[in-house]
């Protein structure tokens, strides 16, 4: 399995432009959870989805992120509009019910908002 | 507030040189306790999950350990590719699969 699949790897934009981060979770993982890293503030749940649905999204900072899961096999993260202080790395991760939340990680999106 | 505290912030040691990373956290109930590695420029990577109070897990070089107050993560003889940050994080007993993660300890291992 080629693992938790992110894109794009790097993204800069301006502020106030709307950003979309992608994740394939591996296959037949039933959970997948995005996680935001700053120097600052560490590594902290966004949110996480099971089966598609929504469970946990207390870790999202406020109404301009949004994350969907249309399908088993892909999830957004979408910044609207986007602000320097997002600036980040966005993990993705994914686990199987008898694991989580221990989790496989992607390689992460570095965001840049300038 | 639930509360996850690494020290040291970074460790430099000299190859063969064992050392233990220290993690104390401060929880109203907790559920498990994960140590994960994380190389520059990628993600977190899994370790090992400790439940309760005693329980003790090892891999390779490394062992974690787990108090009602904290985990030690213990590396004996280290070597250069040991090197990364140590990253340790903390279920709470609710029925979330949220983890609170500390700060991270960065371990630089000299040949």
């Amino acid at each position: 399995d080629a693992g938790v699949i992110q894109s794009p790897r790097h993204e800069v934009t301006e502020m106030g432009q709307e950003v979309t981060l992608r994740c394939k979770p591996i296959s037949g993982h039933d959970y997948l959870f995005w996680y935001r890293q700053t120097m600052m503030r560490g590594l902290e749940l966004l949110i996480y989805f099971n089966n598609n649905v929504p469970i946990d999204d207390s870790g999202m900072p406020e109404d301009r992120f949004s994350a969907k899961m249309p399908n088993a096999s892909f999830s957004t993260l979408k910044i609207q509009p986007s602000e320097p202080r997002d600036s980040a790395v966005y993990f993705c991760a994914s686990s199987t019910p008898d694991r989580a939340p221990e989790a496989f990680f992607g390689q992460g999106t570095r965001l840049t908002v300038v | 507030e639930d509360q996850v505290t690494q020290s040291p912030e970074a460790l430099r040691l000299q190859e063969g040189e064992s050392s233990s990373l220290n993690c104390s956290y401060t929880v109203s109930g907790l559920r498990g306790l994960f140590w994960y590695r994380q190389d520059p420029g990628k993600g977190p990577e899994f370790l090992f999950t400790l439940y309760s109070a005693g329980e003790e897990k090892e891999k390779e070089r490394l062992k974690a350990t787990l108090t009602k107050k904290e985990s030690f993560l213990h590396i004996t003889a280290p070597k250069p590719e040991d090197s990364a940050t140590y990253l340790c994080a903390v279920q709470v007993m609710d029925s979330s699969y949220k983890l609170i993660f500390g700060s991270g300890t960065r371990l630089l291992v000299r040949p």
